[in-house]
């Protein structure tokens, strides 16, 4: 198992504005991962998060709207920039540990944009 | 994820058997995930099972895989209200999930 810690849980913003959310474990992990959860909907993987090099983005998502760091093993920031209310979600981070299968997800970090 | 489809809704009486349904269509899927979401919650990981397993078993949970038409099932037994939750499938490819639009167990007493 993994403990992974999301900051902020929560958190109200303006539009134009920009959040930064930050994913760390306690465990020695291979891979991290951020995930969008829109409002009532399923999960869609935004980025996997390389360690000291830039993330590999998926289809539908850029660099400069979703800048994402890396800095070490079990860290990882994913900033939503330039924010409007389409960008209201949850924001979750997942990871895999090492010698192991199983894809852990934080609790989310619920934004809304006003 | 418009490539791994459940139904979106199972209403089932507290102490009968769930079973919800997935299908997916990415044949190099290497593994597939089910996980939980209780109500302003994060999501939980309750198992995975490797493509070329046809079943496994944890506890109260059950998964059947048939790799060939891509079909895969969770069965919950002797359901609880605490099981009240939305489970989502999930394929993977390079640990990169890929999840159906969650299904919405409601357990009626």
């Amino acid at each position: 198992s993994a403990v992974i810690s999301q900051k902020p849980s929560r958190d109200i913003c303006q539009r134009g504005t920009s959040l930064t959310i930050q994913c760390q474990v306690d465990s020695q992990v291979t891979m991290m991962f951020w995930y969008r959860q829109q409002p009532g909907q399923s999960l869609t993987l935004i980025a996997t998060a390389n360690q000291g090099s830039e993330a590999t983005y998926e289809s539908g998502f850029v660099i400069d709207k979703f800048p994402i760091s890396r800095p070490n093993l079990t860290f990882s920031t994913l900033t939503v920039s330039n924010m409007s209310p389409e960008d209201s979600s949850i924001y979750l981070c997942s990871v895999k540990i090492r010698v192991s299968r199983e894809l852990f997800f934080g609790e989310g970090s619920r934004l809304t944009v006003l | 994820g418009e490539d791994v489809e459940q139904s979106l809704f199972l209403s089932v009486r507290e102490g009968d058997s769930s079973v919800i349904n997935c299908t997916y269509t990415d044949s190099s899927s290497t593994y597939l995930y089910w996980y939980k979401q209780e109500p302003g919650a994060g999501l939980q990981l309750l198992t995975y099972i490797f493509s070329n397993m046809d079943m496994k078993q944890d506890q109260r949970l059950t998964v059947l895989l048939n790799k060939k038409d891509k079909h895969l099932s969770l069965r919950i037994a002797d359901t609880q209200t605490g099981d009240s939750a939305i489970y989502f499938c999930a394929e993977a490819n390079d640990y990169k999930l890929s999840f159906g639009a969650g299904t919405t167990v409601t357990v009626r007493a």
